[in-house]
């Protein structure tokens, strides 16, 4: 069964620093896709960036990005310039073939500024 | 234009009523789901749809019961709530496809009294 761990329940970041958020995932296929989502206090669920799992690159939008070690089934976040506005519950997700989709228990994060 | 309604956003009740949330999507995908997010923010998915018929059926009391009249609309009936059952419920939709990621609703909060 696919699983998807986020071993930091908590993190805190000063305005302006970097942070790198774990995820984990167990998986035996070889096509499939990893989420980070942004969940703010307003609750709203937002999509922050995607990796495909053939993508040797490591996606970026913006200040966001990925550290994706497929052969460690590793998919860490790293915010760079962190801004109070990033603060926010942040999950990761495991989608493959198929229509459903795996989270993670969720990292709070907190900008001190 | 909202791309995943649901409504009500709030929703106060007594023990032992029944109540409905409804969900509706304009953006054409062709699966929907519902999840539940206790007080520890966990994500658990209940149900999920594709083109009208169910898919996904996670082990959830049979209080619940999803409805879909359509492939826009899922639409969720809870039984003689429950003190339990207060939550965030959040409806989500995608397209088949394992790039293509949820986009979520604004969440109903419940609160059993």
């Amino acid at each position: 069964a696919q699983t998807v761990t986020q071993s930091q329940p908590e993190m805190s970041v000063q305005e302006a620093e970097t942070v790198t958020l774990s995820c984990t995932y167990d998986t035996s296929e070889s096509d499939y896709y990893l989420f980070w989502y942004k969940q703010p206090p307003s609750r709203q669920m937002i999509l922050v960036i995607r990796q495909e799992a053939y993508k040797q690159q490591n996606a970026t939008e913006n200040r966001f990005s990925v550290n994706f070690q497929k052969a460690a089934k590793s998919f860490s976040l790293k915010i760079s310039d962190s801004q109070l506005g990033d603060a926010a519950m942040y999950f990761c997700a495991y989608r493959r073939l198929g229509n459903q989709f795996y989270f993670g228990t969720g990292t709070s994060l907190t900008v001190i500024p | 234009d909202t791309a995943v309604s649901q409504t009500p956003k709030y929703l106060v009740t007594q023990m032992g009523n029944d109540k409905s949330i409804k969900c509706e999507q304009n953006l054409g995908h062709d699966t929907m789901y519902w999840y539940k997010q206790d007080s520890k923010k966990f994500l658990k998915i209940m149900f999920s749809y594709n083109n009208k018929e169910l898919i996904i059926n996670e082990t959830v009391p049979n209080r619940f019961s999803p409805k879909s009249p359509d492939k826009a609309h899922l639409n969720l009936h809870i039984n003689s709530l429950e003190l339990g059952d207060s939550a965030v419920y959040f409806c989500a939709s995608t397209l088949a496809g394992v790039r293509n990621e949820q986009f979520f609703g604004p969440g109903t909060r419940l609160t059993v009294l």
